[in-house]
């Protein structure tokens, strides 16, 4: 079974501050994804990275995907109250037929 | 125009009962799926369907029952509930199985069985 555990689990930060979230497994993944869900709605999808060392940018959201494609990580620079969200990283599962997912940090930026 | 919608959004339902969750997608996919969220947000995938077809079945009781009558819809039926189905439900679809496509998520549904 492949696993994403991500850490940290809760993180509450002021604005303006800078974190980073870490998404790792033991096993290799093709690609993986990033979602953020609010709260009363579903998982929506920020990034997908597929190669190896890969860095993408959005906006204050940097992305990176480990040389070795089994890890990831989320760096948000200058967090603002609007990052606030339930952030998911995911990977493409056995068989390449599903999504497993991370079991998510729960990002709070208090004003 | 929701691209995944799925009803009801909350289900309140007694022990015993059997409830039906429908999701409906509009993006021309040809893959859906369910997920269940618990408590503690772990997503957690329970049925894949490509084109009408069954292609993910997880470890799920049989009294879960996905229909897809056409590939825009896939509905899930649940018999007996039980207090541990307690959870959100998810339902999602992308153009393909494979996972560098994105996935598009309904709002989900509560359901809460007492």
């Amino acid at each position: 079974t492949q696993l994403l555990e991500q850490s940290p689990q809760f993180l509450s930060i002021q604005e303006g501050e800078n974190l980073t979230v870490y998404c790792n497994s033991s096993s290799v993944f093709s690609s993986l994804q990033w979602y953020r869900q609010e709260p009363g709605e579903g998982p929506v999808l920020l990034v997908t990275v597929v190669t190896g060392g890969e860095v993408k940018k959005l906006k204050r959201l940097t992305f990176q995907f480990g040389d070795a494609r089994k890890d990831s990580s989320l760096h948000i620079t200058a967090a603002q109250p609007g990052d606030t969200g339930l952030y998911l990283c995911a990977g493409e599962g056995e068989g390449a037929q599903k999504l497993v997912f991370g079991q998510g940090t729960r990002l709070t930026i208090n004003p | 125009d929701t691209a995944v919608s799925q009803t009801p959004k909350y289900l309140v339902t007694q022990m015993g009962n059997d409830k039906s969750i429908k999701c409906e997608q509009n993006l021309g996919h040809d893959t859906m799926y369910w997920y269940k969220q618990d408590s503690k947000k772990f997503l957690k995938i329970m049925f894949s369907y490509n084109n009408k077809e069954l292609i993910i079945n997880e470890t799920v009781p049989n009294r879960f029952s996905p229909k897809s009558p056409d590939k825009a819809h896939l509905n899930l039926h649940i018999n007996s509930l039980e207090l541990g189905d307690s959870a959100v439900y998810f339902c999602a679809s992308s153009q393909l199985p494979r996972l560098n496509t994105e996935a598009f998520f309904g709002q989900g549904t509560r359901l809460t069985v007492v």
